[in-house]
Order: structure tokens, then C-alpha cells, then sequence
């Protein structure tokens, strides 16, 4: 446990509307990172931060933006919420060199 | 092509049995990881290696650099090693800022029957 907490673990909304999904980390953890979860496609990463207000692009970042004003949370907002979008979200830190990597719970969305 | 393939993507076997799950990848990596996630659950990283095998309880990992392929092998499997089994590596190139960022693999279900 590293400490990472994501919330809300739960979430339903509607198309169109904006999310902002918020992960929490208490160990001063440098590097953060967002990701999906898909039947079919494993874990694709959306963002990830090497700094406060660093912030970098992944794979499938489309429709998806993030901040880190704190070294603590990472925010992930999907800015007006598509039905493709419906997903299981994990955040993560790393440590180490290789890195080992660490998830919170996740967090399911569904958008109708 | 997937730059991590995992095979086989699912799996069914009795109580005892001996579990073997592949991982092949194509990219120069300085370490690979092999996570485990339960049903409804949140994702665990059992190994990190690099080199040789790791041993923890009734679970190994071994790894062949220079064929690129690692191996996670479960000896006398139980119904709670039910899980998804996930494949990743830390390519050896490193992204902006320093990060590594993993590459994972679709992942291999494993089901076990008492």
C-alpha cells in the first residue's frame, strides 16, 4: 500500500456532462499517472506528471485533461463526458529505478 | 503488433494443477513486472526482475533477456490464485521528465476450480 487513494470509487453521469476524478497520494511521490482499464485493450495510460504542474500525454489522452497543483493530488477531467468513456479509472506512483508501480483502488464509471 | 504479448489470454484449471502464464516482448527493457488483479479488485505487483527467476511462495517468475520472454508459473494453484495476471515492462528508454512509463499486456484470466 503506497498510499493512493482515488475518489469517488464510484460514479454514473450523463453524456456531456464533466467529471473530475481525483487521486490522492501521501507519500511525496514524484511521479503519478492515469489510467484505463478496458476489456480487450489492458491498462493505457491518459496523463502522467513528473512534477507539480508537469504534466505529460499518454496513449489515449484525447478528450481528457489533467493538473497537479500539489505534489499530493492528481486530477483527471474528462471535460464533457462521452459514452466511450465508460471505464474503469487507476491511478498510480512510481519509485525506484526500474520502477515498481503502485494503483489505487480505481475508480468505475459509467456515462449514459 | 502489441509490444507485449501475453499468452494465453484465458485460462481454466483444476485445484493443484501447475499454472504456467507467457509473457513475450519486442522492446529493450531494463526490468519487467508481472501484476496480479482479483475480481472486482485493485491491482498488486507480485515480481520485478531483470534477470534470472523470483521465487515468492508458490509463485515464480523467470525471464530469458535474450529471447525476451518471461514465464509466471503457479505450483499447486488454489481458487483464490483466481485472478487476471498482467504483464508489463519498463522499456529502457526514459520519457520526459525521467519517468519510465510501463507497457503493459492485455492480461491472461486465470480460473481455478476446486
Amino acid at each position: 500500500d503506497a498510499g493512493i487513494t482515488q475518489s469517488p470509487r464510484h460514479k454514473v453521469t450523463e453524456t456531456g456532462t464533466p467529471v473530475t476524478l481525483r487521486c490522492h497520494q501521501t507519500e511525496n511521490h514524484r511521479y503519478m499517472y492515469w489510467y484505463r482499464q478496458d476489456p480487450g485493450h489492458g491498462l493505457r495510460l491518459i496523463h502522467y506528471s513528473y512534477g507539480v504542474k508537469d504534466t505529460d500525454k499518454g496513449e489515449v489522452s484525447d478528450g481528457y485533461s489533467v493538473s497537479r497543483s500539489k505534489t499530493e493530488d492528481f486530477l483527471l477531467t474528462l471535460e464533457s463526458a462521452t459514452s466511450s468513456q465508460t471505464s474503469v479509472y487507476f491511478c498510480a506512483i512510481s519509485e525506484g529505478s526500474p520502477v515498481t508501480q503502485y494503483f489505487g483502488p480505481g475508480t468505475r464509471l459509467l456515462v449514459l | 503488433k502489441n509490444e507485449v504479448e501475453q499468452s494465453p489470454q484465458n485460462l481454466t484449471a483444476q485445484e493443484g494443477e501447475f499454472i504456467t502464464i507467457n509473457c513475450s516482448y519486442s522492446v529493450g527493457i531494463s526490468a519487467l513486472h508481472w501484476l496480479q488483479q482479483h475480481p472486482g479488485g485493485g491491482i498488486v505487483s507480485l515480481f520485478m526482475l531483470s534477470s534470472g527467476k523470483k521465487k515468492h511462495g508458490r509463485l515464480i517468475a523467470t525471464i530469458n533477456i535474450q529471447e525476451k520472454h518471461s514465464s509466471l508459473h503457479i505450483t499447486a494453484s488454489h481458487p483464490r490464485d483466481s485472478a487476471v495476471y498482467i504483464c508489463a515492462v519498463s522499456p529502457s528508454v526514459v520519457t520526459q521528465g525521467g519517468s519510465e512509463k510501463l507497457v503493459f499486456g492485455k492480461g491472461t484470466k486465470l480460473t481455478v476450480n476446486p
